[in-house]
Protein backbone atom coordinates (compact mmCIF):
# COMPACT_ATOMS: atom_id res chain seq x y z
CA UNK A 1 0.00 0.00 0.00
CA UNK A 2 1.28 3.36 -0.98
CA UNK A 3 0.53 4.67 2.32
CA UNK A 4 -1.58 8.21 3.29
CA UNK A 5 -1.50 10.06 0.47
CA UNK A 6 -1.66 13.62 0.53
CA UNK A 7 -1.67 16.63 -2.01
CA UNK A 8 -0.52 19.22 -2.58
CA UNK A 9 2.85 19.39 -0.30
CA UNK A 10 3.65 22.41 -0.49
CA UNK A 11 0.70 25.49 -0.69
CA UNK A 12 1.89 29.08 -1.08
CA UNK A 13 -1.08 31.29 -1.54
CA UNK A 14 -1.91 34.72 -0.83
CA UNK A 15 -4.58 35.81 2.07
CA UNK A 16 -8.45 35.93 1.21
CA UNK A 17 -8.03 32.89 -1.15
CA UNK A 18 -9.56 29.45 -0.98
CA UNK A 19 -7.16 26.76 0.14
CA UNK A 20 -8.06 22.67 -0.66
CA UNK A 21 -6.09 20.24 1.03
CA UNK A 22 -6.42 16.51 -0.34
CA UNK A 23 -6.23 13.47 1.12
CA UNK A 24 -6.44 10.17 0.45
CA UNK A 25 -6.64 7.24 2.83
CA UNK A 26 -5.15 3.48 3.31
CA UNK A 27 -8.07 1.55 1.70
CA UNK A 28 -9.70 -0.15 4.34
CA UNK A 29 -9.19 2.07 7.23
CA UNK A 30 -12.24 3.37 8.31
CA UNK A 31 -11.24 6.36 10.63
CA UNK A 32 -9.67 9.92 8.92
CA UNK A 33 -8.30 12.58 11.04
CA UNK A 34 -6.91 16.00 9.89
CA UNK A 35 -4.17 17.41 12.39
CA UNK A 36 -2.44 20.71 12.12
CA UNK A 37 0.99 21.71 13.26
CA UNK A 38 2.72 24.70 14.08
CA UNK A 39 5.39 25.31 16.60
CA UNK A 40 3.25 27.40 19.10
CA UNK A 41 0.03 24.67 19.76
CA UNK A 42 2.02 21.86 18.27
CA UNK A 43 -0.33 19.13 16.49
CA UNK A 44 -3.93 19.97 16.95
CA UNK A 45 -6.67 17.60 15.95
CA UNK A 46 -9.53 19.27 13.58
CA UNK A 47 -11.97 16.81 12.87
CA UNK A 48 -11.84 12.95 12.11
CA UNK A 49 -14.70 11.12 10.39
CA UNK A 50 -15.48 7.07 10.89
CA UNK A 51 -17.21 5.67 7.95
CA UNK A 52 -16.92 8.89 5.92
CA UNK A 53 -19.33 10.47 8.67
CA UNK A 54 -17.77 13.44 10.28
CA UNK A 55 -17.44 12.53 14.41
CA UNK A 56 -15.65 15.26 16.12
CA UNK A 57 -15.24 19.04 14.69
CA UNK A 58 -14.98 20.56 17.73
CA UNK A 59 -10.84 21.16 16.91
CA UNK A 60 -12.25 23.42 13.84
CA UNK A 61 -10.99 26.92 14.40
CA UNK A 62 -13.74 28.66 13.05
CA UNK A 63 -16.36 28.61 10.38
CA UNK A 64 -13.46 29.56 7.71
CA UNK A 65 -12.32 25.72 8.05
CA UNK A 66 -14.98 22.77 6.75
CA UNK A 67 -14.01 19.32 5.55
CA UNK A 68 -16.04 16.81 3.82
CA UNK A 69 -15.52 12.87 3.12
CA UNK A 70 -17.48 12.03 -0.02
CA UNK A 71 -16.28 8.56 -0.36
CA UNK A 72 -14.21 6.08 1.69
CA UNK A 73 -11.35 7.16 -0.03
CA UNK A 74 -10.97 10.56 -0.57
CA UNK A 75 -11.46 13.70 2.25
CA UNK A 76 -10.88 17.43 1.78
CA UNK A 77 -10.33 20.71 4.12
CA UNK A 78 -11.27 23.89 3.12
CA UNK A 79 -9.93 27.38 4.28
CA UNK A 80 -11.83 30.00 2.67
CA UNK A 81 -11.13 32.95 3.13
CA UNK A 82 -7.42 31.68 4.30
CA UNK A 83 -5.64 33.85 6.31
CA UNK A 84 -1.78 34.31 7.38
CA UNK A 85 -2.29 32.92 10.88
CA UNK A 86 -3.55 29.69 8.72
CA UNK A 87 -0.15 28.99 7.83
CA UNK A 88 1.10 25.24 9.56
CA UNK A 89 1.56 21.97 8.43
CA UNK A 90 -1.37 19.99 7.81
CA UNK A 91 -1.90 16.16 8.37
CA UNK A 92 -3.91 13.81 7.45
CA UNK A 93 -3.99 10.50 9.14
CA UNK A 94 -5.75 7.05 8.61
CA UNK A 95 -6.46 4.21 10.56
CA UNK A 96 -8.64 0.87 11.29
CA UNK A 97 -9.21 2.20 14.85
CA UNK A 98 -8.07 5.29 16.81
CA UNK A 99 -4.34 4.54 18.21
CA UNK A 100 -2.41 3.45 15.60
CA UNK A 101 -2.52 6.18 13.24
CA UNK A 102 -0.85 6.35 9.87
CA UNK A 103 -0.12 9.89 9.37
CA UNK A 104 0.46 11.00 5.46
CA UNK A 105 3.42 13.37 4.72
CA UNK A 106 1.78 16.72 5.45
CA UNK A 107 0.65 19.76 2.89
CA UNK A 108 3.22 22.39 4.25
CA UNK A 109 0.66 25.78 3.50
CA UNK A 110 2.03 29.09 3.85
CA UNK A 111 -0.54 32.22 3.47
CA UNK A 112 1.15 35.29 2.57
CA UNK B 1 -9.41 19.21 29.42
CA UNK B 2 -7.19 16.83 29.68
CA UNK B 3 -3.25 17.31 28.26
CA UNK B 4 -0.33 16.04 28.22
CA UNK B 5 3.51 17.54 29.08
CA UNK B 6 6.25 16.37 28.08
CA UNK B 7 9.99 16.90 28.65
CA UNK B 8 12.53 17.84 28.06
CA UNK B 9 10.47 20.00 24.98
CA UNK B 10 14.41 19.68 23.86
CA UNK B 11 17.30 17.69 23.77
CA UNK B 12 21.01 18.39 22.39
CA UNK B 13 22.93 15.23 23.12
CA UNK B 14 25.91 13.28 21.41
CA UNK B 15 26.11 10.63 19.16
CA UNK B 16 26.36 7.16 21.52
CA UNK B 17 24.24 8.97 24.63
CA UNK B 18 21.51 7.45 26.18
CA UNK B 19 18.24 9.10 25.89
CA UNK B 20 15.39 9.74 28.37
CA UNK B 21 11.97 11.90 28.09
CA UNK B 22 9.20 11.38 29.73
CA UNK B 23 5.17 12.69 29.39
CA UNK B 24 2.52 13.37 32.35
CA UNK B 25 -1.15 14.01 32.80
CA UNK B 26 -3.20 15.33 35.40
CA UNK B 27 -5.45 12.83 34.51
CA UNK B 28 -5.38 8.90 34.02
CA UNK B 29 -4.83 7.38 31.02
CA UNK B 30 -5.51 4.08 30.09
CA UNK B 31 -2.87 3.60 26.77
CA UNK B 32 0.16 5.32 26.17
CA UNK B 33 1.96 5.53 22.86
CA UNK B 34 4.72 7.11 22.07
CA UNK B 35 5.15 7.76 18.03
CA UNK B 36 8.42 9.83 16.31
CA UNK B 37 8.24 12.42 13.81
CA UNK B 38 11.14 12.84 11.47
CA UNK B 39 12.30 16.09 9.96
CA UNK B 40 9.71 16.54 7.01
CA UNK B 41 7.38 13.75 7.73
CA UNK B 42 4.31 12.86 9.56
CA UNK B 43 4.75 10.87 13.37
CA UNK B 44 4.50 7.98 13.05
CA UNK B 45 3.78 5.41 15.71
CA UNK B 46 7.15 3.76 18.13
CA UNK B 47 5.61 1.88 21.04
CA UNK B 48 1.88 1.30 22.21
CA UNK B 49 1.09 0.60 26.35
CA UNK B 50 -1.35 -0.60 27.53
CA UNK B 51 -0.81 -1.56 31.43
CA UNK B 52 0.11 0.26 34.18
CA UNK B 53 3.72 -0.75 34.95
CA UNK B 54 4.02 -2.15 31.17
CA UNK B 55 7.84 -1.78 29.81
CA UNK B 56 7.90 -2.49 26.19
CA UNK B 57 10.96 -2.36 24.00
CA UNK B 58 11.20 -1.36 20.14
CA UNK B 59 15.23 -2.16 19.13
CA UNK B 60 17.19 0.59 20.81
CA UNK B 61 13.70 1.96 22.78
CA UNK B 62 12.26 1.55 25.69
CA UNK B 63 9.06 2.69 27.20
CA UNK B 64 7.19 2.21 30.02
CA UNK B 65 3.38 2.78 31.86
CA UNK B 66 3.99 4.34 34.61
CA UNK B 67 2.12 2.87 37.94
CA UNK B 68 -0.20 5.95 38.83
CA UNK B 69 -1.36 5.93 34.97
CA UNK B 70 -0.59 9.47 35.14
CA UNK B 71 3.11 9.52 33.24
CA UNK B 72 5.10 7.61 30.72
CA UNK B 73 8.88 7.29 29.66
CA UNK B 74 10.27 7.10 26.69
CA UNK B 75 14.30 5.50 26.63
CA UNK B 76 16.49 5.15 23.49
CA UNK B 77 19.54 4.06 24.26
CA UNK B 78 23.02 4.73 22.34
CA UNK B 79 21.52 7.20 20.05
CA UNK B 80 22.78 7.36 16.42
CA UNK B 81 21.98 10.26 13.55
CA UNK B 82 18.87 8.96 12.67
CA UNK B 83 17.30 9.29 16.13
CA UNK B 84 16.98 12.72 15.15
CA UNK B 85 13.47 13.92 15.13
CA UNK B 86 10.54 14.91 17.59
CA UNK B 87 9.08 12.23 19.60
CA UNK B 88 5.27 12.40 21.14
CA UNK B 89 3.45 10.95 23.71
CA UNK B 90 -0.31 10.59 23.42
CA UNK B 91 -3.17 9.38 24.65
CA UNK B 92 -7.18 8.40 24.34
CA UNK B 93 -9.18 11.22 25.25
CA UNK B 94 -10.98 9.82 29.03
CA UNK B 95 -14.27 7.75 27.65
CA UNK B 96 -13.41 8.77 24.18
CA UNK B 97 -11.45 5.51 23.11
CA UNK B 98 -11.76 7.29 19.60
CA UNK B 99 -9.82 10.16 19.72
CA UNK B 100 -6.26 10.97 21.20
CA UNK B 101 -4.42 13.78 22.06
CA UNK B 102 -0.57 14.36 21.82
CA UNK B 103 2.08 15.81 23.75
CA UNK B 104 3.94 19.31 22.39
CA UNK B 105 6.76 16.68 21.59
CA UNK B 106 10.50 16.46 22.62
CA UNK B 107 12.71 17.36 19.40
CA UNK B 108 15.73 15.65 19.50
CA UNK B 109 18.99 16.90 18.17
CA UNK B 110 22.23 15.05 17.97
CA UNK B 111 25.51 16.80 17.76
CA UNK B 112 28.31 15.60 15.36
Amino acid sequence: DAGVIQSPRHEVTEMGQEVTLRCKPISGHDYLFWYRQTMMRGLELLIYFNNNVPIDDSGMPEDRFSAKMPNASFSTLKIQPSEPRDSAVYFCASSSGPETQYFGPGTRLLVL
Amino acid sequence: GQQLNQSPQSMFIQEGEDVSMNCTSSSIFNTWLWYKQDPGEGPVLLIALYKAGELTSNGRLTAQFGITRKDSFLNISASIPSDVGIYFCAGPIFNRDDKIIFGKGTRLHILP
